[in-house]
This record gives C-alpha cells, structure tokens and sequence, in this order.
C-alpha cells in the first residue's frame, strides 16, 4: 500500500542553482497539492493540481517556481535560482478528487547554503 | 492566506488527562479537516466533519463543529504520550479550485 512519495527526503543546494522536489502520488489519485512549512509554523498553500493541469498556483511565487502533474510521471516542483529563504520542507499531498481527505508524503527537506 | 487558526498554540497535559483545542476560521466552508504531524513526518489526517455535521467521533477523537461561530474543536480523551505531536484544522471552501488552508497549528505535549 504505497502512500504519497516524495523525493528527495533531504536537498541541498547552493545559492543559485535549481531544485527539483518530486511527489508520486497514491495510485490512482489525480489531485495533487504542494505546501511549503517554515520551522515551528503551519503549512502554506503553494499550488494544487490535477493530471496535466494546473488548478490553483495562488499560494506559489511568480518567480522562479513551477509545478507540473503530466500525464505519466510524478509530480514535479521546480525552483529555479534558489535563495536561502527558500530553505524549507517541502510537503506533497493528493487525494482521489477535491475536498476529500488528503494524503501527505514524507516531505522534502530544502536546506540552501 | 491562511483561514484556519488553532487555540492554544501550544499544550502540555498529564497523560490520561483529555485534550481540547480550537479552530476559527473566516469564510464559508465545504468541510474542515483535522491533521497530527509528528516531529519533522508528514501529516496523518484524523477525522473529515461537513459544514452540516455538527459532531463526529472516530476512537478517542471527538470533533465538533459550530458553522454559526466559524469553530471547531477537537478533544483527545484519556491522552498517551503518543498523542505528543502538532495537530492542524483544514478547511475547504468549495468550487473545487482551493486546495486544504491550514492554521499553524496546537503543539500538544502530553507528561508521562
């Protein structure tokens, strides 16, 4: 019974380059959601897909980060010129359609030194 | 932005003792939902209530829900030390485009 997979569990990246945060959905779920979680904080909305779409990006930056769900494939987070401040864990969730209860993987931890 | 926010943000109770906190939130909603995380793990949802429900119990976890003062509360009866953990509402808002708005959270502790 494969759960909501992220990888990798822990990134580190210089100031500059590009992260890229993998989800894998459970199987057979279509609607994805990313959140982002500062230390001691809740979780902050970034962006909610489904296969191919983008639903709702009002939680993601303009610049530098992008997400996409294909068709075939897991879910990708893509945060390009990454800045210290983007150092967070990053949580993947899904759930077989809007509104239900959602799935949570294990997140990716973003450290940018 | 963030719609639902929890009361106390942080618990510390005997073990055995029940465990209450709060939720508010600002708009209408379709559901609210109630998440533990455990130290650096990803959320386990608990318990789903419908803005027409006004109670739910699932085990230990009693959930309620008041539409009129825009609350919720949970209550974790005869609480164990595995119950320490950091415990969120989720709301969602309908029309199918918002994804879960989450609180910052009541860090519960629980003494042995």
């Amino acid at each position: 019974n494969a759960g909501v997979m992220q990888n990798p569990r822990h990134l580190v990246r210089r100031r500059g380059q590009e992260a890229r945060l993998r989800c894998s959905p459970v199987k057979g779920h279509s609607h994805v959601y990313w959140y982002r979680q500062l230390p001691e904080e809740g979780l902050k909305f970034m962006v909610y897909l489904q296969k191919e779409n983008i639903i709702d990006e009002s939680g993601m930056p303009k610049e530098r980060f992008s997400a996409e769900f294909p068709k075939e494939g897991p879910s990708i987070l893509r945060i390009q010129q990454v800045v210290r401040g983007d150092s967070a864990a990053y949580f993947c969730a899904s759930s077989p359609k809007g509104e239900t209860e959602a799935f949570f993987g294990q997140g990716t931890r973003l450290t940018v030194v | 932005s963030q719609q639902g926010e929890e009361d106390p943000q942080a618990l510390s109770i005997q073990e055995g003792e029940n465990a209450t906190m709060n939720c508010s939130y600002k708009t209408s909603i379709n559901n609210l939902q109630w998440y533990r995380q455990n130290s650096g793990r990803g959320l386990v949802h608990l318990i789903l209530i419908r803005s027409n429900e006004r109670e739910k119990h699932s085990g230990r976890l009693r959930v309620t829900l008041d539409t009129s003062k825009k609350s919720s509360s949970l209550l974790i009866t005869a609480s164990r030390a595995a119950d320490t953990a950091s415990y969120f509402c989720a709301t969602t808002s309908g029309g199918g485009a918002d994804g879960l708005t989450f609180g910052k959270g009541t860090h519960l502790i629980i003494q042995p």
